[in-house]
């Protein structure tokens, strides 16, 4: 069984399209986050939330915005898409946190591929 | 501002050796540090934790080390297999932050 898994794997879409990412945890895991990898495969945090409530926000533009049903996941959805948006996504998933922050190790989903042409 | 650095983007070592890859950190105060390993289309993975109280971690043939005097962490792979070649990242948590990566270093290792 995956422990986090994200759809799509791949997404290609035009500027100015509106697109989402799923993911999902089956680990019992309380916190989840998004993270961006650039082409310089620079890693990135993007939001994190603790049990459906948003705890971090890196200063995100606000065409990006995360919905967390529940605990066992976390999607992202993205409006008005531009260039510069295109990156590997990544969701990750931890044991319970305290004030935002890891306790442990981060299980990471393999991650969406999204193209913005 | 605060940086987390590893100083090499790319290591070539022979297979056999020894690889030893550095992580150094400024303006940060990490409660932990993390080491991953990264395949090219896959999710980073989880491989050691060592917490600012700890000076060595060992785990099979890796082995971290932390000095918070010199704000570095030392990754080394022991007897390094051509398997071993990957992008090896690291990590910190210091309190209110969620997990900040470094740009990671992509080891190769040759037979």
């Amino acid at each position: 069984d995956t422990a986090v898994s994200q759809t799509p794997k791949y997404l290609v879409t035009q500027m100015g399209n509106d697109k989402s990412i799923k993911c999902e945890q089956n680990l019992g895991h309380d916190t989840m986050y998004w993270y961006k990898q650039d082409s310089k495969k620079f890693l990135k945090i993007m939001f994190s939330y603790n049990n459906k409530e948003l705890i971090i926000n890196e200063t995100v533009p606000n065409r990006f915005s995360p919905k967390s049903p529940d605990k066992a996941h976390l999607n992202l959805h993205i409006n008005s898409l531009e260039l510069g948006d295109s990156a590997v996504y990544f969701c990750a998933s931890s044991r319970p946190t305290s004030g935002g922050a890891a306790s442990g190790e981060l299980f990471f989903g393999e991650g969406s591929r999204l193209t913005v042409l | 501002s605060q940086k987390i650095e590893q100083n090499s983007e790319a290591l070539n070592i022979q297979e056999g050796k020894t690889a030893t890859l550095t992580c150094n950190y400024t303006n940060y105060s990490p409660a932990y540090l993390q080491w991953y390993r990264q395949d090219p289309g896959r999710g980073p993975v989880f491989l050691l934790l060592i917490r600012e109280n700890e000076k060595e971690k060992r785990k099979e043939r890796l082995k971290v080390t932390f000095d918070t005097t010199l704000k570095q962490s030392l990754f080394h792979i022991t007897a390094s297999q051509p398997a071993d070649s990957a992008t090896y990242l690291c990590a910190l948590v210091q309190a209110g932050t969620a997990l900040i990566f470094g740009k990671g270093t992509t080891l190769s290792v040759s037979s």
